[in-house]
Formats: structure tokens, sequence, C-alpha cells
């Protein structure tokens, strides 16, 4: 079946701009993930979604991230006012119901110019 | 804050059984150990997780110590297509964190 599709998959922006990234998870999973990950580095948390709690925001770097999740699929990364530092791979990843293991989509590399 | 502790790096030879330690000797009692693998250029790929007892999928085997202070990752019979970092991660709810994982090279 479709696994989690991410898009676009190359994002160039000029710094200061606002980007966002997309996140198509696997129909019926009801947990969704994004992280982040800069170049040589594991994965960095930013924000958990579950059903219709309230979302962990704890691995959110500053607030010029934010990430929303419509109709509980579909999953907005927005990224404001981008510096270079938010240079990396950001991955989605999504998870079904009471099962453990996550399942990646292929990520969005971002470079900030 | 690292949980487990991996070599950086290792390599195996084609064919050959492949066996990858972690120590995560703070683990608590209701932390699974989980690994994960990512091939160049692709997101993570979950591969197995346990948390007391030894387990086996069609990819690896995981063989965890009775006292669960380190673990093992065995693939029986490793390719060329299994070269890519491998994580070990520890954890008790919904968040998984990756460290930098052991690079694994097989060779033909």
């Amino acid at each position: 079946g479709a696994g989690v599709s991410q898009s676009p998959s190359n994002k160039v922006t000029e710094k200061g701009k606002d980007v966002e990234l997309r996140c198509d998870p696997i129909s019926g999973h009801t947990a969704l993930y994004w992280y982040r990950q800069s170049l040589g580095q594991g994965l960095e948390f930013l924000i958990y979604f579950q059903g219709n709690s309230a979302p962990d925001k704890s691995g959110l770097p500053s607030d010029r991230f934010s990430a929303e999740r419509t109709g509980g699929s579909v999953s907005t990364l927005t990224i404001q006012r981008t510096q270079q530092e938010d240079s990396a791979v950001y991955l989605c990843a999504s998870r079904w119901g009471p099962d453990l293991e996550q399942y990646f989509g292929p990520g969005t590399r971002l470079t900030v110019t | 804050d690292a949980k487990t502790t991996q070599p950086p790096s290792m390599d195996c030879a084609e064919g050959r059984a492949a066996n990858l330690p972690c120590n995560h000797s703070t683990i608590s009692g209701n932390e699974y150990v989980y690994w994960y693998r990512q091939i160049h250029s692709q997101g993570p790929q979950y591969i197995i997780h346990g948390l007391k007892n030894n387990e086996t999928n069609e990819m690896a085997s995981l063989i965890i110590t009775e006292d669960r202070k380190s673990s093992t990752l065995i693939l029986p019979h490793a390719t060329l297509r299994d070269t890519a970092v491998y994580y070990c991660i520890v954890s008790n709810d919904y968040k998984l964190s990756f460290g930098a994982g052991t690079t694994v090279t097989v060779r033909a």
C-alpha cells in the first residue's frame, strides 16, 4: 500500500521567507510526527499529533515553527522567517493506534540561502 | 543525554551475520528497545523492537540481555542493501530520540 509521502522533496528558499512542508500519512494512522535531521546528525523530534488530542509541541525549536494537522490526516509544518540554521531534512512519520513502529516518509530537504 | 551507546561504525562481509551491539545501562523497566535503520537519502525504516524477550522477524533478530542493560541486533545474512546507519533507541512513550547510530558497511 501507499506509504508516507512528503512534498516537496526539495525546497530552496531565501533567508527570511516562509515555507510550508506537507506530509500525507498512511491512511488510517492516528499518530503523526515531525522530525528534523541536520547534516550528519541524528533525528530531532519536533512535534507529535495523536488523534484529537492537543499536539506535543515540546520539540519545536522556536516560535517560528508551527504545525497543524487537518481532519486527522494531512499535516503541514510551517517555518516563518527562515534562517540558515533551519537547513535540514524534515521527516514525517505516522503510526497506527497501539502499534509501536513508526513509518517514515522520504523527507523534505530544505536549504535556506 | 544519550540513553544508548553504539559503536560509530562497523564493517561486515556480504552473506555473513552482522551483530550490532548497543549499551543501554540506564534503561528503566517499562522502556522498550527499538532498532531502526536509515539507508542513505531515505527516511528511517523500522526493524524490530523488544521489551524483555528476544525477538525475531523477517528482517532481524534482537537479543536482549537478562539485565536489559545491553542488546544486539543480528542481521543473519547481510547483503549490500543492508548498508545503512542503524539506530538503537530506548523509549517508554511515543517519542523516539535518535542518536548518531552505527554506520554499517557491507562489503562484497
